[in-house]
């Protein structure tokens, strides 16, 4: 069983619509990374959050360190936000990165 | 504040060849690490450096590669000899210091190895 899932692994919607992807691990973890990923390669950090709840701009990540359980919320969705989300936790004396498999996001006009 | 950069941006060689990478964290950053992403797979980590300290390199097939981190700042990777299989994004991140800070990812390197 992978540490970290994510759902769903693929997600098209349509432009304005809120957007949730959902990320749950099985470990131990400090601190978890939401990520963007664009066709191409580069990698954005989103967010980093251990507890409670982060907002930038139209994105919103949740985390519940008790429940093991993570959340990226995108309101009123565009298509620029068309691209890859990872959701990667820390674990580890190294607080090395565990990476989910990542979904793909696909916003319609 | 400048991101992490990264050189070349593409690199295409042909297999048994020597190939380098070049990274330049952000300002102040202490930790860098080098991160290798195969084609439909998530990133691996390779090598990560406190300062000039190597902390982790338990990923890194050593027979082939090597990473070095000179005064703590620019790092370099390298491939020799290169094999088919090390087609990938060669990816560099930088945190501020203590490894349980946020990442900041550099555009990346691809590497096509014929």
């Amino acid at each position: 069983k992978n540490e970290v899932e994510q759902s769903p692994q693929n997600l098209t919607a349509q432009e304005g619509e809120f957007i949730t992807i959902n990320c749950s691990y099985s470990v131990g973890i400090s601190a978890l990374h939401w990520l963007q990923q664009h066709p191409g390669g580069g990698i954005v950090s989103l967010f980093m959050l251990s507890s409670g709840k982060k907002k930038h701009g139209r994105l919103i990540a949740t985390i519940n360190i008790q429940e093991k359980h993570s959340s990226l919320h995108i309101t009123s969705s565009h298509p620029r936000d068309s691209a890859v989300y990872i959701c990667a936790p820390l674990k580890g004396s190294n607080y090395q990165l565990i990476w989910g498999a990542g979904t793909k996001l696909i916003i319609k006009p | 504040e400048a991101g992490v950069a990264q050189s070349p941006r593409y690199k295409i060689i042909e297999k048994r060849q020597s190939v380098a990478f070049w990274c330049n964290p952000i300002s102040g950053h202490a930790t860098l690490y080098w991160y290798q992403q195969i084609l439909g797979q998530g990133p691996k980590l390779l090598i990560q450096f406190q300062n000039n300290g190597v902390v982790d390199d338990s990923q890194l097939p050593k027979d082939r590669f090597s990473a070095e981190r000179l005064k703590g700042v620019d790092s370099t990777l390298k491939i020799q000899p290169a094999k088919l299989e090390d087609s990938a994004v060669y990816l560099c991140a930088s945190s501020w210091g203590g490894t349980g800070n946020e990442q900041y990812f550099g555009p990346g390197t691809r590497l096509t190895v014929t």
